[in-house]
């Protein structure tokens, strides 16, 4: 596509409940990002994809933070027994590749974010 | 730990100014940094990436340097423009894990 797309824009749920939130990055870009931003602040990183598996997920809060990227392609973050504290807008990024030298293949585009509210 | 910071947090010029955004991080040890610009309730759009053999590079109107020995990035804003007015965030790589780890941001606002 495109850029990186992101869905739902919105979502606010009931704390308790679960959510899936859904990214589709840039076509033929392999490694895949997740972030979370509260606001006022810089994205905080969460987790990172090279293919199809998390090459890094030490960013992620709990065990009630999961996400998969089951064919190297969309990625969705899943997070169960929603907290108030969960209410931030989370952001995807994808880039081309991560070999942490090649310059621009480096480089990440962002979606628009997922703005989740928990009540 | 990288820590990464950005100083002013809040900037506000007329029209034409040229300006500088400053960005510090705590660990010299880096891959590459990137300057991203946020406008209000958007993601993030890429500016410039410098890699950390880098001494600086340029787009447009930006010019963005890196001094890895001292942990400083500034961002350099010629002629600004109303349409410049986003918040300014700077990401730092880091060599030993955390990816990438943001700076809190610079507001900027460009008066006509």
């Amino acid at each position: 596509g495109a850029g990186v797309s992101q869905t739902p824009s919105n979502k606010v749920t009931e704390k308790g409940k679960y959510v899936e939130l859904r990214c589709d990055p840039i076509s033929g870009h392999t490694a895949l990002y997740w972030y979370r931003q509260s606001l006022g602040q810089g994205p905080e990183f969460l987790i990172y994809f090279q293919g199809t598996g998390a090459a890094d997920d030490s960013g992620l809060p709990n065990d009630r933070f999961f996400a998969v990227r089951p064919e190297g392609s969309v990625s969705t973050l899943k997070i169960q027994r929603t907290e108030r504290g969960d209410s931030a807008v989370y952001l995807c990024a994808s880039s081309l590749t991560f070999f942490r030298d090649r310059g621009r293949e480096d480089e990440q585009f962002f979606g628009p974010g997922t703005r989740l509210t928990v009540l | 730990k990288q820590e990464v910071t950005q100083i002013p947090a809040a900037l506000s010029v007329p029209e034409g100014e040229n300006l500088v955004l400053n960005c510090s991080f705590t660990d010299s040890a880096i891959y590459n940094l990137q300057w991203f610009r946020q406008d209000p309730g958007k993601g993030l759009t890429s500016l410039l990436l410098i890699q950390s053999s880098q001494r600086e590079q340029t787009s447009g109107r930006l010019n963005a340097s890196l001094d890895k020995s001292s942990g400083r990035s500034t961002l350099y804003i010629a002629a600004s423009q109303p349409g410049d007015s986003a918040t300014y965030l700077c990401a730092v790589d880091s060599n030993y894990g955390q990816n990438f780890v943001f700076g809190p941001g610079t507001r900027l606002s460009v008066l006509p």
